[in-house]
């Protein structure tokens, strides 16, 4: 079954530093979206991105976020200068133009 | 504002019990309703989608239901086994266009005992 792969599985990163958190979809799938979880609290979204640009951001998508579809196959999200709040499991998900999300394993970010 | 709440937020259940997870939402306007099974660590992994028409579909042990006019939906597990100790979360798309953002319940943890 096709799935979305996420790199790394767990991401430790000073205050400050810019971390970048890799996703490939699923091949056939044209929305691409990216979720956080912080430990203990529900997933929130973040952005969603279809057609190479962004479709919807969240509150929490502020400046410090960006995200790229840099070839046909990785969607990833950049953190430009880390918080400590930013420590949180990030999932990637793909959708294709009908039918459920496929998300990922997520990446685990620890901001110290 | 959306929201997904979710009860119990915790349930320890015997192997081989059966047991049900509920969900209500004020999401609009509504597009279809989502449960998901996530492993501890792991992403979320969807069990069951449900649209405004829908009013029950099942999963193999797993029977979800919505009733759309009191916007509540349920999760019945039927003959818990070890490996569905997990977090079950309720998920409604409120998006009416092709976005299809999601809103997350906070889950119910499941906890199923030998």
């Amino acid at each position: 079954e096709p799935e979305v792969t996420q790199t790394p599985s767990h991401q430790v990163t000073q205050m400050g530093q810019e971390v970048i958190l890799r996703c490939v979809p699923i091949s056939n799938h044209l929305y691409f979206y990216w979720y956080r979880q912080i430990l203990g609290q529900k997933v929130e979204f973040l952005v969603s991105f279809y057609n190479n640009e962004i479709s919807e951001k969240s509150e929490i998508f502020d400046d410090q976020f960006s995200v790229e579809r840099p070839d046909g196959s990785n969607f990833t999200l950049k953190i430009r200068s880390t918080k400590l709040e930013d420590s949180a499991m990030y999932f990637c998900a793909s959708r294709a133009d009908v039918g459920g999300y496929t998300f990922g394993s997520g990446t685990r970010l620890t901001v110290v | 504002k959306n929201q997904v709440e979710q009860s119990p937020q915790s349930l320890i259940i015997l192997e081989g019990k059966n047991c049900t997870l509920q969900c209500n939402y004020t999401v609009s306007p509504f597009s279809n309703l989502r449960w998901y099974k996530q492993d501890t660590g792991r992403g979320p992994v969807s069990l069951t989608i449900m649209t405004f028409s829908e009013n029950t579909k099942s999963n193999g042990r797993y029977t979800a239901t919505l009733d759309a006019d009191t916007k509540q939906s349920s999760l019945h597990i039927t003959a818990s086994q070890l490996s569905d100790s997990a977090s079950y979360i309720c998920v409604v798309s409120g998006s009416g266009g092709s976005n299809y953002k999601l809103t997350f319940g906070k889950g119910t943890l499941l906890t199923v005992n030998p």
